[in-house]
């Protein structure tokens, strides 16, 4: 079981443009949620994915916004970078939405310049 | 509003000397509170959670409500203790993680 996957690992983006973040869940999880980690902090909830709809939701803006596939897969997207956007996001998958089970991929480094 | 906070950046210790991971939170319900380490180069992954009562590698935690905190010991540290460690907390509907900025604990021989 190669457990959850992320894709690219590192990514470099200029200020204004869009990005998007792919996740494969964990064999057998339902549910991804998406965490953004910036240097020196500890992540922070973005959003989560359940049966193809985003089920609650952190305190970032309208610029970020997901998707689930009915593989379950995942995809955030974050429009009109800035600079401030660059973070390490993690994607963490489980069976359900309790945060318990959460298994976290090794995450996708963004730098916007 | 749920706040976890993790007043250490950084704590070194040598090799058999006991350890202690400070985390404080805010919450006015009954939160659940987890202990995840990151080694270096490897992903973020669950250390021990509250409800379970456990010791794993040696490491255990007491949430203590009156205090509001969750601090994680360990009577004799290793080196290959050495990590980043985050105290979270979960509550309301429990589907979400709130993270501390978390402590790198450095085990020195």
């Amino acid at each position: 079981d190669a457990g959850v996957t992320q894709s690219p690992t590192h990514l470099i983006k200029t200020r204004g443009q869009q990005v998007t973040l792919r996740c494969s869940p964990k064999s057998g999880h339902d549910t991804v949620s998406w965490y953004q980690q910036a240097l020196g902090q500890g992540p922070q909830f973005i959003f989560q994915y359940y049966e193809e709809e985003e089920r609650q939701r952190g305190n970032f803006p309208d610029r970020f916004s997901g998707h689930q596939f009915p593989n379950y897969s995942s995809e955030l997207n974050v429009n009109a970078l800035l600079l401030g956007d660059s973070a390490l996001y993690l994607c963490a998958s489980s069976r359900g939405q309790g945060a318990r089970g959460y298994t976290f991929g090794s995450g996708t480094r963004l730098t916007v310049v | 509003a749920q706040r976890v906070t993790q007043p250490e950046k950084l704590l070194s210790v040598f090799k058999g000397a006991p350890v202690e991971l400070k985390c404080n939170y805010s919450y006015s319900g009954s939160p659940e509170l987890f202990w995840y380490v990151q080694y270096s180069r490897q992903r973020l992954q669950l250390l021990l959670r509250h409800i379970s009562r456990e010791s794993i590698k040696g490491f255990t935690a007491d949430l203590n409500k009156g205090e509001t905190s969750f601090h994680l010991k360990k009577p004799f540290a290793q080196e290959e203790d050495s990590a980043m460690y985050y105290c979270a907390l979960s509550a309301g509907n429990f589907n979400k993680f709130y993270f501390g900025s978390g402590t790198k604990l450095n085990v020195k021989p």
